[in-house]
């Protein structure tokens, strides 16, 4: 069974450090990596994706992706208030969206 | 613009009973999508549709399960004799194109309870 592990939290930041998110898949073929946030009680929107080794930034988010060790993380710079909610990791086996299977979501609190 | 609209927003229904989800996709979005989500756990992929067809139905967790697509727009879900274990947010979603990376857009949800 194809799995998506994420940390469930609460993780608990200063405001204006950085967030580490972390999530580890199972199957070696996938192909492309998602992060959504999801408001407690909205339905999750996407913050990025990445299908390359290595980073990529997009603002205050970089994604980064390690296939060997079939690890993906995202990192959020100087974090705000407004960034509490719960960011989900999803997985695909082929390039595109089409199936994405979900973590669970890590839960993260940014402290003023 | 209007974004994905699902009705009921809340359900609830006896076990035993069946039940029908409608979903409104974006206008022009090609690809659309189900997934649930249980109580403390990640979203579960159901189904998906390109236009009116659905090239993956594996996500279907039993053939009380089904789903349609038509006129490339409005979905409905249907879920026959309803069991406890149906109990969860269904979501649905869709996306210019599938098969891409173009971003899937959420509704917010039906919240099915059975009872």
């Amino acid at each position: 069974q194809k799995e998506v592990e994420q940390n469930s939290g609460p993780l608990s930041v200063p405001e204006g450090a950085i967030a580490s998110l972390n999530c580890t898949y199972s199957d070696r073929g996938s192909q492309s990596f998602f992060w959504y946030r999801q408001y407690s009680g909205k339905s999750p929107e996407l913050i990025m994706f990445i299908y390359s080794n290595g980073d990529k930034e997009d603002g205050r988010f970089t994604a980064q992706l390690n296939k060997a060790s079939q690890y993906v993380s995202l990192l959020i710079r100087d974090s705000q208030p407004s960034d509490s909610a719960t960011y989900l990791c999803a997985v695909d086996q082929n390039f595109g969206n089409e199936k994405l299977t979900f973590g669970t979501g890590t839960r993260l609190t940014i402290i003023p | 613009g209007a974004g994905v609209s699902q009705s009921p927003s809340n359900k609830v229904t006896e076990k035993g009973k069946d039940v029908e989800l409608r979903c409104d996709p974006i206008s022009g979005h090609t690809a659309l999508y189900w997934y649930r989500q249980r109580l403390g756990q990640g979203l579960e992929f159901l189904i998906y549709f390109q236009g009116n067809s659905a090239p993956d139905k594996s996500g279907l967790p039993s053939d009380r399960f089904s789903a349609e697509r038509t006129g490339e727009s409005v979905s409905t879900l249907t879920i026959q004799r309803t069991q406890q274990e149906d109990s969860a947010v269904y979501l649905c979603a869709s996306s210019l194109l599938p098969g891409d990376f173009s971003p899937l857009h959420f509704g917010n949800g039906t919240r099915l309870t059975v009872t």
